[in-house]
């Protein structure tokens, strides 16, 4: 089946840094990835979508200065949380449109391992 | 804007039994509704999924309804097992617009053996 790789899947960083996270669809080609933020024991909040060749689209609320998206190939996105701060600290997970699998041939929501960001 | 529904938030119940979740969503234009599964550190999972031009599909012990007018979907575990405890969210997805997948605030499951 579909697979999409996501790293690090941790990572601890000083306030002020920006840390880098990147997702591969490793066995498939993906024109649109997703950008989710989950907070211990709540949601799966969408963040963006991630559009190959062009400009990522941002949810309402969501600072796109801040968190930066990449999706320079058919196959890997890149989010980046710049100049980060304590309460960036969350679970990234990243998620790819995999095609065909689901019922009568929908396309499928794969689902990265996640990153989990400490900000100190 | 598009929104999910979910409950309840935790569902507690004895092994054997069954459980059912139930969801909402608001954006009419919403056609295809999949759940997943997501234990304790791990990534979501795919378990069923239903299109909007079909009420009902089941897959040995899970099944998932749909009532497209009253904009309902409910997810049914029979015969629950210990390893059926997880954190469930429903979600739903229209077929433009990028696709993007809206998802439920979750349920967790105990299934107490």
């Amino acid at each position: 089946g579909a697979v999409v790789s996501q790293h690090p899947s941790w990572v601890i960083c000083k306030s002020g840094t920006s840390v880098k996270i990147e997702c591969r669809s490793l066995d498939f080609q993906a024109t649109t990835m997703f950008w989710y933020r989950q907070f211990p024991k709540q949601s799966l909040m969408l963040m963006a979508t991630s559009n190959e060749g062009s400009k990522a689209t941002y949810e309402q609320g969501v600072e796109k200065d801040k968190f930066l998206i990449n999706h320079a190939s058919l196959t890997l996105s890149t989010l980046t949380v710049t100049s980060a701060h304590p309460e960036d600290s969350s679970f990234y997970i990243c998620s790819a449109s995999s095609p065909g699998q689901g019922s009568a041939g929908a396309n499928v929501l794969t689902f990265g391992a996640g990153s989990r960001l400490t900000v100190l | 804007g598009e929104n999910v529904e979910q409950h309840p938030s935790t569902l507690s119940v004895q092994e054997g039994d069954s459980a059912v979740i139930k969801c909402t969503y608001s954006d009419s234009a919403s056609n295809y509704f999949p759940w997943y599964k997501q234990e304790l550190g791990k990534r979501p999972q795919l378990i069923i999924d239903i299109r909007s031009n079909v009420g009902e599909k089941k897959d040995q012990r899970i099944a998932v309804t749909l009532n497209k007018t009253a904009k309902h979907f409910s997810l049914h575990i029979t015969e629950t097992q210990p390893e059926d405890s997880a954190v469930y969210f429903c979600a739903a997805r229209r077929n433009t617009g990028g696709f993007k997948t809206i998802f439920g605030a979750g349920t967790r499951l105990f299934v107490k053996a």
